[in-house]
């Protein structure tokens, strides 16, 4: 069965830089959600999509910002990155469509080095 | 707002049976999730509970009671590979919103 997707699974950046994280959610998926997790903490959950629309935000910081595009795929977008930035980054989709029960299936991480 | 508690750490035997706990304050609730997370690897829905009650899948149950504001994991026949974190999550007031993830239990399941 398709999974998520998410794009790069590694990247280094220095402090100031700007990065882009993709993400592929499931097939039919229509809610899509990112995830800022530091080592040893929880998943953070930092913003969500409902059909290409924000639904929600948690903590994602001023200098990051999100969108989901017509083909479902959303990314997230990074500027004047911090050494604090450095974290795990997970996407998530779930089908609100489908089911009351809101299962979220996640990808495998974007593992992000700030140096 | 919404926070979660749970134990930080539990032990256990393999065979054994394990109850991870999880109580939580939030100001609209939709859900009770488990997930479980493998070093280094991604969260993986392990449970659901949108009513109050026992749900069972395989060796996983878990249990919700809206009116206590308490859920819990139960893991049965304990194996080596279920050594990991389990991270108990609420929906807020509507699907997909308020999603909040509790500080999670690392579970470590001796021979």
């Amino acid at each position: 069965a398709a999974g998520v997707i998410q794009s790069p699974r590694h990247l280094i950046k220095e402090k100031r830089e700007t990065a882009t994280l993709k993400c592929y959610p499931i097939p039919r998926h229509d809610t899509v959600y990112w995830y800022q997790q530091g080592p040893g903490q929880d998943p953070q959950f930092l913003i969500s999509f409902y059909e290409k629309m924000q639904s929600d935000k948690g903590s994602i910081p001023d200098r990051f910002s999100a969108q989901q595009f017509s083909d479902y795929h959303s990314e997230l977008n990074m500027s004047s990155l911090e050494l604090g930035d450095s974290a795990l980054y997970f996407c998530a989709s779930s089908s609100r469509g489908l089911a009351a029960q809101e299962t979220q299936y996640f990808g495998p991480g974007t593992r992000l080095l700030v140096l | 707002g919404q926070s979660l508690e749970q134990p930080s750490e539990v032990t256990a035997v393999e065979g054994a049976i394990v109850q991870i706990n999880c109580t939580y304050q939030t100001s609209g609730f939709y859900g009770l999730s488990w997930y479980q997370q493998h070093d280094g690897g991604a969260p993986t829905f392990l449970s659901y509970n949108g009513l109050d009650g026992l749900e069972e899948t395989g060796r996983f149950s878990s249990f919700l009671s809206r009116s206590d504001s308490y859920g819990y994991l139960l893991l049965q026949e304990l194996q080596m590979k279920d050594s990991a974190s389990y991270f108990c999550a609420v929906s807020g007031h509507n699907y997909g919103q308020n999603f909040v993830f509790g500080p999670g239990t690392r579970l470590s399941v001796l021979p």
